[in-house]
Parts: C-alpha cells; structure tokens; sequence
C-alpha cells in the first residue's frame, strides 16, 4: 500500500489562479479530510467527507471547494487564490470511525503571491 | 461544535526531567482523543489514542495519557525527557460527526 499520497508536494500559484490537490489513498478508507496548517494555529479542518460522494464543511471552508467523485480520492479546489490561502495542506483518511485513527498524508506546501 | 484548548505555547525542560502537556476539550459526549507529534518539516505522527475503556492510555516513545471526563482533560505525560522528544505536539477531539479537531499546538524545547 502506497498509504496516503498528496499531488503536488509544493506550488506557487499568483492571486487570482487556481488549482486542484489531490488526495489519494490506496486503503479503502471511508473517511478523508483536508486540513490546513498554518505557525501558531494548528491544524485546521477546510472540508471532511464520510463516504463516496459526500463532503461537508469543517472549521475554515471558504475559498475552497472539494470533491469525492470516487471512495480513493479526495480533491481539494482553490477557484481563485489567495495570499491568505498560502500554507500546508493535509490530507487524512480513517479506515472507520470510532475505531482507528487518522493516516496522514505528507503535505502539500502551497504559495501565493 | 467541539474545541480543543493546548493553554502553553512552548513549553521548555530539561533532559531527564518529567513532562506534563495540557490539553482540554469541549464536547457534550464522551469524545475520542488524540496526541500527535510533528518534528520540523515533517508530517504528524500518532503518540496515542483514546476510543474508550481505560482512561489511562499508553502509547509510543514512552507517553502516555489520562482522560479524566470530570476535568474534560486528556493530558500527556513522559516521566523522562530525551532531546529527541524535542518537537511541537498536538491534541485533538474526535466528535459524533466524525469530525476532527485539533489544538494549536505546543512546542516543546529539551535542554541539556
């Protein structure tokens, strides 16, 4: 198993551009979440989806978009970017609730300028 | 909405000494519990975890943890610091919605 793999590792984008990052797990896990990770705040959940085709907002959604079209993969879309947007991106998926805990991915460093 | 308070920033003691991090939660129900390390530049590692059962939780590297619903605390614990447990460690509440949250983190600095 490759575990959890993000796409890019790191992009600089201009204000105003847009992008896609691609979470990807190879696990058949149900859960998946996007977090942003930003000096002094921690972790901070953007979206979460509990199954194939469903999302839901978590902390700090606006701005982002997302999409799980299929169980494996979970997109992550910046429609028009933002200096505020530049930051660490981690993805994570959970086999089942209540019983495992959360796989990260490694991160995706995304800059905006 | 759950939330999760780490009160120290950065937190700072000597090799060989105890640690004691705090984390608090704010949840109506009994919450799952989390502890992650980050080194720098590097991506989160799980410490320990608490589902349910036994409140006081073991994990990795010698941590270990206590929930104590009273208090709504799950703080970590090492009896013996070593330098490389130098890193910036995180709680966090997992809630009914199958949401995860975490705490802001607190750096932990190991001095000779």
């Amino acid at each position: 198993n490759a575990g959890v793999t993000q796409t890019p590792k790191f992009r600089v984008l201009k204000t105003g551009q847009s992008m896609t990052l691609l979470c990807a797990q190879d696990m058949n896990h149900e859960y998946m979440y996007w977090y942003r990770q930003d000096p002094g705040m921690g972790l901070r959940l953007i979206h979460y989806s509990v199954g194939e085709g469903t999302t839901a907002k978590g902390e700090v959604p606006d701005g982002y978009n997302v999409s799980r079209l299929k169980k494996q993969n979970f997109l992550l879309g910046l429609e028009s970017a933002a200096p505020s947007q530049t930051s660490v991106y981690f993805c994570a998926s959970i086999p089942r609730w209540g019983q495992e805990t959360q796989y990260f991915g490694p991160g995706t460093r995304l800059l905006v300028l | 909405a759950q939330s999760v308070t780490q009160p120290d920033i950065h937190i700072t003691v000597s090799e060989g000494a105890s640690l004691e991090l705090r984390c608090n939660y704010s949840y109506g129900a009994t919450p799952y519990l989390f502890w992650y390390v980050q080194s720098p530049g590097q991506g989160l590692q799980l410490l320990l975890k608490y589902f349910s059962g036994d409140t006081l939780v073991q994990g990795i590297k010698g941590f270990e943890a206590e929930f104590k619903r009273s208090q709504s605390s799950f703080n970590l614990r090492k009896p013996s610091v070593h330098w490389s447990d130098a890193a910036e460690y995180f709680c966090a509440v997992g809630d009914g919605n199958q949401k995860v949250t975490f705490g802001t983190g607190t750096k932990l600095q190991v001095i000779p």
